[in-house]
């Protein structure tokens, strides 16, 4: 089983960016998915769930109107959609199935 | 939310000492269906988090017997009983009993 995570960048205050995690080596639809963010100051942060269908959403107060989290079960691929971003989002973002991590993608927002 | 908090942040051990943190929870993680969700894990320098213990005490797979989790309701703790060079990194709690929070993390480092 694996979570390979890509699009993150170097973004200008108030940008956007799509963060995409391909999964393989296990059955993707039976699984919630999850975003989680790292920095060395806030530690680990939850930011955004969606459940197998992807009917039902979790987003962390400090996302919540800015981001949006999707997943396509044909391409086995996670999204999480960023808006209005902010330098405080700067992070490594993290796809996360159950107890399996992705090796993570920087997202840096910055002027 | 619920909160966990780690203690200590540092760790410096001697190789072939033990070593253990707590993993504090502001409410019980104990659930109706009598599990309680407490996960361990470590994430060496530059690597995505490892699974080691779930549900308080069991051993992932390939985890080293020297990891062991103890632990209900709302203290919960990590050991190691003789501390390797190998052991260096990230140590910190994760509880899935409602939605997903993370402990602060403990630095392990080797004296």
């Amino acid at each position: 089983a694996q979570l390979v995570e890509s699009g993150g960048d170097l973004v200008q205050p108030g940008g956007s960016l799509r963060l995409s995690c391909l999964a393989s080596g296990f059955t993707f639809s039976n699984y919630a998915l999850h975003w989680v963010r790292q920095t060395p100051g806030k530690g680990l942060q939850y930011v955004s769930a969606i459940s197998i269908y992807g009917n039902n959403t979790y987003y962390a107060d400090s996302v919540k109107g800015r981001f949006s989290i999707s997943r396509d079960n044909s391409k086995n691929t996670l999204y999480l959609q960023m808006s209005s971003l902010r330098p405080e989002d700067t992070a490594v973002y993290y796809c996360v199935m159950s107890t399996l991590w992705g090796q993570g993608t920087r997202v840096t927002v910055s002027s | 939310e619920i909160v966990l908090t780690q203690t200590p942040l540092h760790l410096s051990v001697t190789p072939g000492q033990p070593a253990s943190m707590s993993c504090r929870s502001s409410q019980t993680l104990l659930q109706s269906d009598g599990k309680t969700y407490l996960y361990w894990f470590l994430q060496r320098p530059g690597q995505s988090p490892q699974l080691l213990i779930y549900e308080v005490s069991s051993r992932f797979s390939g985890v080293p017997d020297r990891f062991s989790g103890s632990g209900s309701d709302t203290d919960f703790t990590l050991t190691i009983s003789r501390v390797e060079a190998e052991d260096v990194g990230f140590y910190f709690c994760m509880q899935t009993s409602h939605y997903r929070t993370f402990g602060q993390g403990t630095a392990l480092e080797i004296k």
